[in-house]
């Protein structure tokens, strides 16, 4: 079956713009994750979705930054006036159950690029 | 203090070696354990879950000790393809946030 998808693949934007990023976790799937990873580092979580709600958002790195996912199956996360520091892979992850015990699928990511 | 701590390396290993991983978590109250496994700019994917029991899955053998908060990933008769980072992962007490460490590359070479 499909995987988790992530769109776009890349973007390219300019310091202060706003950006969205799309995760189709795959079907069935009640959790889905959002985190970022820099360069030779780990991902870093950001926040966790059980169902429509954000179940834990502590990861978000300040209020630039919000996800959301209506009807408990895409999600978008969203930052406002993006900054050079924003510049990073975001990927995103979805599991069958609620919980961290059950294995995560990622997506292959956004590359977000800010100038 | 990092929450996982991992060393970044990198191994260089022969093929057929067998090479150890280590990783520590800080908060003593963390719920499950985990390797992940990322091939240069791919995304992660689960390699094995961690037990206290320890647990092996061919060539891989991972142990889980509680009192040391000390993870471990053993891989014997080390191939070519095992070359890639190795991320050690604990979630929390929730069993929600996931935590990652920075990661351990490992390369093996003919």
């Amino acid at each position: 079956g499909a995987g988790v998808s992530q769109t776009p693949s890349n973007k390219v934007t300019e310091k202060g713009k706003y950006v969205e990023l799309r995760c189709d976790p795959i079907s069935g799937h009640t959790a889905l994750y959002w985190y970022r990873q820099s360069l030779g580092q780990g991902p870093e979580f950001l926040i966790y979705f059980q169902g429509t709600g954000a179940a834990d958002d502590s990861g978000l790195p300040n209020d630039r930054f919000f996800a959301v996912r209506p009807e408990g199956s895409v999600s978008t996360l969203k930052i406002q006036r993006t900054e050079r520091g924003d510049s990073a892979v975001y990927l995103c992850a979805s599991s069958l159950d609620s919980g961290g015990a059950t294995e995560q699928f990622f997506g292959p990511g956004t590359r977000l690029t800010v100038l | 203090r990092k929450e996982v701590e991992q060393d970044p390396g990198p191994f260089n290993v022969p093929e057929g070696a067998t090479v150890a991983f280590n990783c520590t978590y800080s908060n003593s109250a963390s719920q499950s354990f985990f390797w992940y496994r990322q091939d240069c700019r791919k995304e992660p994917k689960l390699l094995m879950s961690v037990y206290s029991s320890g647990n092996e899955d061919g060539r891989f053998t991972a142990q889980l000790n509680r009192a040391s908060q000390y993870i471990s990933l053993l891989i014997r008769d080390s191939k070519l393809s095992d070359s890639a980072t190795y991320l050690c992962v604990v979630t929390d007490t929730g069993g929600f946030k996931t935590i990652f460490g920075a990661g351990t590359r490992l390369f093996v070479k003919a």
